[in-house]
């Protein structure tokens, strides 16, 4: 079975500065990595994804993530972060079929202007 | 426009009730998927359905009873509702090979 760990409920940031959100993952089978965003009110949208080849991806809205596989994590990084980034970041896993996908219990970004 | 779609949007409803979410999709999905999220933010799936036909049933009391008519719907129907059951509900969907999912907005669900 796989599990999805997000350590930071919530983070606080200033508008322009750069962000991390952590994520880390347990899992005795190779998985597929990814990051979902929920703005107030609205369902989830996919970030980026992580399947194979280059172990950085980019997403939209300027983010990027991490695949660590020694440390079995997948952060995710905004070098400079704006106000309507605020928003709930999940991080999620699959097995290698996307019959089931584990998502983590959020972290909540807000942006301070 | 909208992609995934549900409704209702909230559902405020008394213990012992029963209630139907429905869920609608425009994109010509061929799976769709319950997810329920609680109050703690932990969203976990519910069903998995492909081309009408129930792929996951995770652990679910039977109370939840998952009703797809075709595949673009897939609705939610709860007997007895308990007071646990109060959370978000979220569909989705996703195209083959069903590693991207489309969120629907949610139903905000209390049960008093």
């Amino acid at each position: 079975a796989q599990s999805v760990t997000q350590l930071d409920s919530q983070v606080p940031v200033f508008e322009e500065a750069p962000v991390e959100l952590r994520c880390n993952y347990s899992s005795s089978v190779s998985v597929y990595l990814f990051w979902y965003v929920q703005y107030p009110n609205q369902g989830l949208q996919l970030l980026l994804k992580y399947l194979s080849g280059s172990t950085l991806v980019k997403g939209i809205n300027g983010f990027e993530a991490e695949f660590n596989k020694s440390q079995t994590s997948f952060h995710l990084r905004k070098p400079s972060v704006h106000i309507s980034d605020t928003a709930e970041y999940f991080c999620a896993v699959s097995d290698r079929n996307f019959n089931k996908f584990y998502f983590g219990s959020g972290t909540k970004l807000n942006v301070k202007p | 426009d909208t992609a995934v779609s549900q409704t209702p949007k909230y559902l405020v409803t008394q213990m012992g009730n029963d209630k139907s979410i429905k869920c609608e999709q425009n994109l010509g999905h061929d799976t769709m998927y319950w997810y329920k999220q609680d109050s703690k933010k932990f969203l976990k799936i519910m069903f998995s359905y492909n081309n009408k036909e129930l792929i996951i049933n995770e652990t679910v009391p039977n109370r939840f009873s998952p009703k797809s008519p075709d595949k673009a719907h897939l609705n939610l129907h709860i007997n007895s509702l308990e007071l646990g059951d109060s959370a978000v509900y979220f569909c989705a969907s996703s195209p083959p090979p069903q590693e991207t999912q489309y969120f629907g907005p949610g139903t905000r669900l209390l049960v008093l």
